[in-house]
């Protein structure tokens, strides 16, 4: 089946390390992105990428880098930098062929950091 | 201007009824107007979407009311079922510019 993994689904971190959040797409979609889920938030955009090696950044990108590497990989650095990190991370993938091609979401992963 | 405000952020509703959730907008440059639905523990998925040309869209239970005069839009489940319960997210886009989520309505169906 065709879809996003992301991992871990539940990830846990000290305070003041970096950790890498994991999307993996096999759907063949030329651009992904990255949200943050909060509640009484909804989803703010962190980063996007609409080709490999090119990315831009969100409404929320501050504290965190991306790379694109690979049309299939979009993996998120939560960096020390960013003030609150705890958060549900969801990492989507969308085709640029159609017009308005509709987002397809990961499972998501819930960062803790204590 | 780029906000998109989503109203109630909780609603419970009896199995067999009616649930609405309302959105509103401000950028009338907006032409892509998707609802995402999303159990708890999963990403949200597409659950029914409208362009502005239209003032209404039905897929089985679920209906988008448009109305462009006035910048909002709204979801109506009818014969709400248990199963109907989630959080449900409205948004927008300018073309394939990237959407902008409102707050989520987290709907409860009690049966």
């Amino acid at each position: 089946d065709g879809g996003i993994t992301q991992s871990p689904k539940y990830l846990f971190r000290k305070e003041g390390q970096n950790v890498t959040l994991s999307c993996e797409q096999n759907l063949n979609h030329d651009a992904m992105y990255w949200y943050r889920q909060d509640p009484g938030q909804g989803l703010r955009l962190i980063y996007y990428s609409q080709i490999v090696n090119d990315f831009q950044k969100g409404d929320i990108a501050e504290g965190y880098s991306v790379s694109r590497e690979k049309k299939e990989s979009f993996p998120l650095t939560v960096t020390s930098a960013q003030k609150n990190p705890t958060a549900f991370y969801l990492c989507a993938s969308s085709s640029r062929d159609s017009y308005n091609s509709p987002l397809h979401f990961g499972n998501g992963t819930r960062l803790t950091v204590t | 201007q780029q906000q998109v405000k989503q109203s109630p952020q909780s609603l419970i509703v009896q199995k067999g009824g009616i649930s609405i959730i309302n959105c509103a907008y401000e950028n009338t440059a907006f032409d892509y107007f998707p609802w995402y639905q999303q159990f708890p523990g999963k990403g949200p998925a597409l659950l029914i979407a409208i362009r502005p040309d239209v003032s209404e869209k039905k897929e089985g239970r679920f209906t988008i009311s448009f109305n462009k005069s006035a910048k909002q839009f709204s979801l109506h489940i009818m014969d709400s079922q248990p199963g109907d319960s989630a959080t449900y997210f409205c948004a927008a886009s300018k073309g394939a510019q990237k959407l902008v989520f409102g707050q989520g309505t987290r709907l409860t169906i009690n049966p």
